[in-house]
């Protein structure tokens, strides 16, 4: 059974912190990695897509990959009370069409 | 700019009942999926059909059937509606199975009692 871990959290920030959400998978051969914003009771928003080794950066976002570890996380710089939501971390699997999810990080940003 | 619309947005069923949730993306995307999410426990795939005329089954698809009705189309059915299946579902369409990002309708926060 291919695997997607978090932590459930809640993780809880100052607003103007970095954020910092992390994520390990099973499947060795993955290739492609996601992440998704679900704010409460909305559906999920992709906000990063990576698929090779290293940091991938979007505005306030950044994500990174270590494909060796199994480990992809997720930083956001000057977190905002509107970044409170459930990320989720997601993994293609290898040679197919499924995506496998974690069950989400909970971030709060305190104003 | 629709994108991937969902209907009903709520149900509620009896055990037994049957009902089918409907899903339409208009993106031209190939690919399309189910998923349900429970509390704690992430989205769970249900099936999906990677293109239009093929469906397989995903993680947990006992209990439910899909159409691939036409490209834009992609139905799942509940033939006999179990307290289990109480969940959030959602639909997702992505533009080729391969590159796997996925664009999410709205839900159906679906009951059985």
């Amino acid at each position: 059974q291919k695997e997607v871990e978090q932590n459930s959290g809640p993780l809880s920030v100052p607003e103007g912190a970095i954020a910092s959400l992390n994520c390990t998978y099973s499947d060795r051969g993955s290739q492609s990695f996601f992440w998704y914003r679900q704010y409460s009771g909305k559906s999920p928003e992709l906000i990063m897509s990576i698929y090779s080794n290293g940091d991938k950066e979007d505005g306030r976002f950044t994500a990174q990959l270590n494909k060796a570890s199994q480990y992809v996380s997720l930083l956001i710089r000057d977190s905002q009370p509107s970044d409170s939501a459930t990320y989720l971390c997601a993994v293609k699997e290898t040679g197919g069409f499924k995506t496998i999810f974690g069950a989400g990080t909970r971030l709060f940003v305190k104003a | 700019n629709a994108g991937v619309t969902q209907t009903p947005k709520f149900q509620v069923l009896k055990t037994g009942q049957s009902m089918t949730l409907q899903c339409a993306q208009d993106m031209n995307h190939n690919s399309m999926y189910w998923y349900r999410q429970d509390p704690g426990m992430g989205l769970r795939l249900i099936y999906y059909s990677a293109s239009e005329g093929t469906t397989d089954k995903g993680e947990v698809p006992n209990g439910y059937n899909v159409s691939r009705l036409n490209k834009r189309e992609f139905s799942l059915r509940l033939e006999s509606a179990a307290p289990s299946q109480t969940s959030v579902y959602f639909c997702a369409s992505s533009e080729i199975a391969s590159v796997g990002e996925l664009f999410f309708g709205s839900g159906t926060q679906l009951s059985v009692l």
